[in-house]
Order: C-alpha cells, then sequence, then structure tokens
C-alpha cells in the first residue's frame, strides 16, 4: 500500500511550458489538496477537491488548474508556467471533513527557468 | 484571514533535553483544529500532533505534547529527552472546519545537538 505518491518527485521545464504534477492516493480519501512551499510562506493551500468532479480554490490558485475525475487522482497543472511558480508542490488527502487529518505526499521540486 | 506565527525561525536543543517551540493564532472561529507537523530533510510532511479546539485537555503523543491556550490563541509544542531524530522543520498549522481553511506558519527550523 503505497499510500500517497506524486510524481515527479523533480521536475525542470521553461517559462511557458505547460506542466502537469500527478497525485494518487490509495486510501479512498474523500478530499485532497495541492500545497506551494515557498521560503517564508510555510505552506499555502492552491486548490482543493472534496470528492470526484469536486474542486474549489484555494488560497493561491492564479496560473493553477486541477481535475478530479477519479477519487484517486488529483493532477495540477500549470498552463502556462512563470519563473515564480518555482517551489516545492505539496499534495495531501484527508478521509472525511473538518477535523480529519491530512497525509502528505513526498512533494514535487519543480524549477521554472 | 486567519493568521498563524511561528516568532523562532531556528531553536537548537541538547540530546535529551527538552525544548519548547511555540505558535500563535489569530482567529474569530470558535471551532478549529490546530496541527504541529514535522518535516525533515527528506521533506516529507508528517504529522506530530493535533488538538481540537473544543477540547480544553492538551494534547500528548509520547515525547510530544502541547500547551493549548485558547484565549491566549497560544499553541506550543513541547518536545521531551530531545533525539537526534527530532532534527527537522516544524510546522503549525490551523484548519478551520470544512477543509479548505488550512494554514501554515512559517516553520521552526529545530537541530538536536548530539
Amino acid at each position: 500500500d503505497a499510500g500517497i505518491t506524486q510524481s515527479p518527485r523533480y521536475k525542470i521545464t521553461e517559462t511557458g511550458r505547460q506542466v502537469t504534477l500527478m497525485c494518487h492516493q490509495t486510501w479512498s480519501h474523500s478530499y485532497m489538496f495541492w500545497y506551494r512551499q515557498d521560503l517564508g510562506h510555510g505552506l499555502r493551500l492552491i486548490y482543493y477537491s472534496a470528492a470526484a468532479d469536486i474542486t474549489d480554490k484555494g488560497e493561491v490558485p492564479d496560473g493553477y488548474v486541477v481535475s478530479r475525475s477519479k477519487t484517486e487522482n488529483f493532477p495540477l497543472t500549470l498552463e502556462s508556467a512563470t519563473r515564480s511558480q518555482t517551489s516545492v508542490y505539496f499534495c495531501a488527502s484527508s478521509l472525511g471533513t473538518s477535523w480529519e487529518t491530512q497525509y502528505f505526499g513526498p512533494g514535487t521540486r519543480l524549477l521554472v527557468l | 484571514a486567519q493568521t498563524v506565527t511561528q516568532s523562532q525561525p531556528e531553536m537548537s536543543v541538547q540530546e535529551a533535553e527538552t525544548v519548547t517551540l511555540s505558535c500563535t493564532y489569530d482567529t474569530s472561529e470558535n471551532n478549529y483544529y490546530l496541527f504541529w507537523y514535522k518535516q525533515p530533510p527528506s521533506r516529507q510532511m508528517i504529522l506530530v500532533i493535533r488538538q481540537e479546539a473544543y477540547k480544553q485537555q492538551n494534547a500528548t503523543e509520547n515525547r510530544f505534547s502541547v500547551n493549548f491556550q485558547k484565549a491566549a490563541k497560544s499553541f506550543s509544542l513541547k518536545i521531551s529527552d530531545s533525539q537526534l531524530g527530532d532534527t527537522a522543520m516544524y510546522f503549525c498549522a490551523f484548519m478551520k472546519p470544512g477543509g479548505n481553511q488550512f494554514y501554515f506558519g512559517t516553520g521552526t527550523s529545530l537541530t538536536v545537538i548530539p
């Protein structure tokens, strides 16, 4: 049981290119989340999803697109990458709402040149 | 908007000693949840401990305990008998029921010295 995985773990891309970061969880958790981690900002929520086909914006959604056609997958797409999107991206999932604890994936380091 | 403040960017502690990491938060909510996460050099985020705001009793998990002061909006983490494996970044986090209100502090880098 792999839990929650992210791919790729490392990615280098160029400004203007489209990039998709994958997140997969094997727990059948309802909620899934995407965060970015930058120095001086901690983790900031980009998007979250309460269930398949239900997504909503977080704190910093601009420049990102998500989809959730299957419960176990929650890909994050940068439609036209910018240098400011260089960051470490974490996917997380939780079983239910409110008090449920979020479990994090290992992270994806993205460098936009 | 909710904010979470960790005023100690870096801390160090001798192995086997006790250390306390501070966290304050700002919210107008009465019901919420607080967490401490650990991020070792591997960068995986690991849940250390969590506290429900409606519970007055402080949460404990083995060597980790919290001092939750709701009126003061303070949520400090105490690590007893520090071990080398405790070396990591520690993040305090606030969560409002609903899942879309999850805020992290900027982190405290803890180094355990042998």
